[in-house]
C-alpha cells in the first residue's frame, strides 16, 4: 500500500511569506505528526493530530500551526516566514491514538531567502 | 520532557566490520523506534521495539526498558548501510523525541 506522501518536496520561498504543506498519511492511519529537522537542533516535534483534534503541540511559536481533515491528510501552515525556518519538516502516520509505530514521508525541504 | 542520548556520534568502520550503536532514555518510553535517514531525507522504519529482541538480516535490536536503553546491532556493514541512524521514543505525550543521531560511514 502507498506510504506516507508529503507535498511539496522542495519549496523555496521569501521572508515574511507563508507557507502550507501538505501530508496524506497511510490509508487508515488517523494519526498525523510534524517535526521539523534543522542541522542545529536535530528533529524537533511540531504537533500531533487525531480525528482533526490537536491533540499534543511542541515548542514553537504561534506561526506554525496545522489542521487535520476528516479523511486524515493534514496540513501544515508557517506564517511571516524567517530564515530561521529553513528546514526538512517531516510527517509521520500511526494507526490510532494508541502508541504504534510511526512512518514518515519524504519530508518537504523549506528553504527561506 | 524525555532526554534521549546516542552514541556515539560518529563512527566509521571497514566494509564487513560489525557495530553497536546505543540509545539511553532519561525516563521510562511507550514506544521505541531506530531509523535509517537515507540520502535524500527519508526516515526508513528499522525497528519498532519497545522491549525485547527484534532481527531482521545483517541489522538487530534489543530494547531493555527496565534500564531505559536500546543497542542496534550491525553485522558485516556495507557501503549502504552508511548514513544517519536515530533511536526515537515517546512518553506520556504522543510525541516521539530523537536523539541526535549517528552518523555511520562504512569504507569500502
Amino acid at each position: 500500500k502507498a506510504g506516507v506522501t508529503q507535498t511539496p518536496r522542495y519549496l523555496i520561498k521569501t521572508r515574511g511569506q507563508q507557507v502550507t504543506l501538505s501530508c496524506s498519511p497511510i490509508s487508515g492511519h488517523r494519526s498525523v505528526s510534524w517535526y521539523q529537522q534543522t542541522p542545529g537542533q536535530g528533529l524537533q516535534f511540531l504537533f500531533e493530530y487525531f480525528s482533526e483534534t490537536q491533540r499534543n503541540k511542541g515548542n514553537f511559536p504561534g506561526r506554525f500551526s496545522g489542521r487535520q481533515f476528516s479523511n486524515s491528510r493534514s496540513e501544515m501552515n508557517v506564517s511571516t516566514l524567517e530564515l530561521g525556518d529553513s528546514a526538512l519538516y517531516l510527517c509521520a502516520s500511526s494507526l490510532d491514538n494508541r502508541w504504534t509505530e510511526a512512518f514518515f514521508g519524504q519530508g518537504t525541504r523549506l528553504t527561506v531567502v | 520532557g524525555i532526554q534521549v542520548e546516542q552514541s556515539p556520534p560518529d563512527l566509521i568502520l571497514q566494509e564487513g566490520a560489525n557495530s553497536t550503536l546505543r540509545c539511553n532514555f532519561s525516563d521510562s518510553v511507550n514506544n521505541l523506534q531506530w531509523f535509517h535517514q537515507n540520502p535524500w531525507g527519508q526516515l526508513i522504519n528499522l525497528f519498532y521495539i519497545p522491549s525485547g529482541t527484534k532481527q531482521n538480516g545483517r541489522l538487530s535490536a534489543t530494547t531493555v526498558a527496565t534500564e531505559r536503553y536500546s543497542l542496534l546491532y550491525i553485522s558485516s556493514s556495507q557501503t549502504t548501510d552508511s548514513g544517519v541512524y536515530f533511536c526515537a521514543g515517546g512518553g506520556s505525550a504522543r510525541q516521539l523525541t530523537f536523539g541526535s543521531g549517528t552518523q555511520l560511514t562504512v569504507l569500502p
